[in-house]
């Protein structure tokens, strides 16, 4: 079975540093998606990046980029210039071939002015 | 409002008692997700559909739940018999899954449910 792991419980960083989310996965699938979510106080899901396991190239979303290592199963998300409202729980996801996703148990982020 | 539309908002119930939520996905969307979440917690995965179709329920959900998609559009999830254990936020989510390429998932934004 697939599982993630989150190992960062909470965070916390100044306004306009770069801070980074850590992730560990475990599947012996080949092709899969892999995700982070931001859940603000509003508890509504929002996908900040997606990334293709196929994909070698790490993906980017403006300030938010990734670092896919996929052999040693690692899925880090890195922030740049953080921002108040990045201020989050924020989830690794995996999505496997039949398109079920498996979340993590989140990294609460405080962006702290 | 094109977005995941989830009913209702808040549900407030006695142990014991039956509810049961609704989910409009997107209306082109084929593939709907259930999602249970639990503060502090990442969503646990209960059961999808494509179109009409179940394909999954977890295996940690009990029989006092049990969804359904009977048309390929909106869903419902029903729990019977609730108990305390069951307070937590429902998460209805959808997608496009044309030829078996994954999409993005939409979320709604929740139905929080608690038992007295």
């Amino acid at each position: 079975a697939q599982t993630v792991t989150q190992s960062q419980p909470e965070m916390s960083v100044q306004e306009a540093e770069t801070v980074t989310l850590s992730c560990t996965y475990d599947t012996s699938e080949n092709n899969y998606y892999l995700f982070w979510y931001k859940q603000p106080p509003s508890r509504q899901m929002i996908l900040v990046i997606r990334q293709e396991a196929y994909k070698q190239q790490n993906a980017t979303e403006n300030r938010f980029s990734v670092n896919f290592q996929k052999a040693a199963k690692s899925f880090s998300l890195k922030i740049s210039d953080s921002q108040l409202g990045d201020t989050a729980m924020y989830f690794c996801a995996f999505m496997n071939r039949d398109d079920k996703i498996i979340f993590g148990k989140g990294t609460r982020l405080h962006i702290l002015p | 409002d094109t977005g995941v539309s989830q009913d209702p908002r808040h549900k407030i119930t006695k142990r014991g008692q039956n509810v049961t939520f609704r989910c409009d996905p997107i209306s082109e969307h084929n593939r709907l997700y259930w999602y249970r979440q639990t503060l502090g917690q990442g969503p646990e995965f209960l059961t999808y559909f494509q179109n009409e179709a179940q394909l999954e329920k977890s295996r940690l959900l009990s029989d006092r739940f049990s969804a359904e998609r009977p048309k390929g559009s909106f869903s419902t999830l029903e729990i019977q018999r609730t108990e305390q254990g069951d307070s937590a936020m429902y998460l209805c989510a959808s997608s496009l899954n044309p030829t078996g390429a994954s999409e993005k998932l939409f979320f709604g934004s929740g139905t929080q449910l608690s038992v007295l």
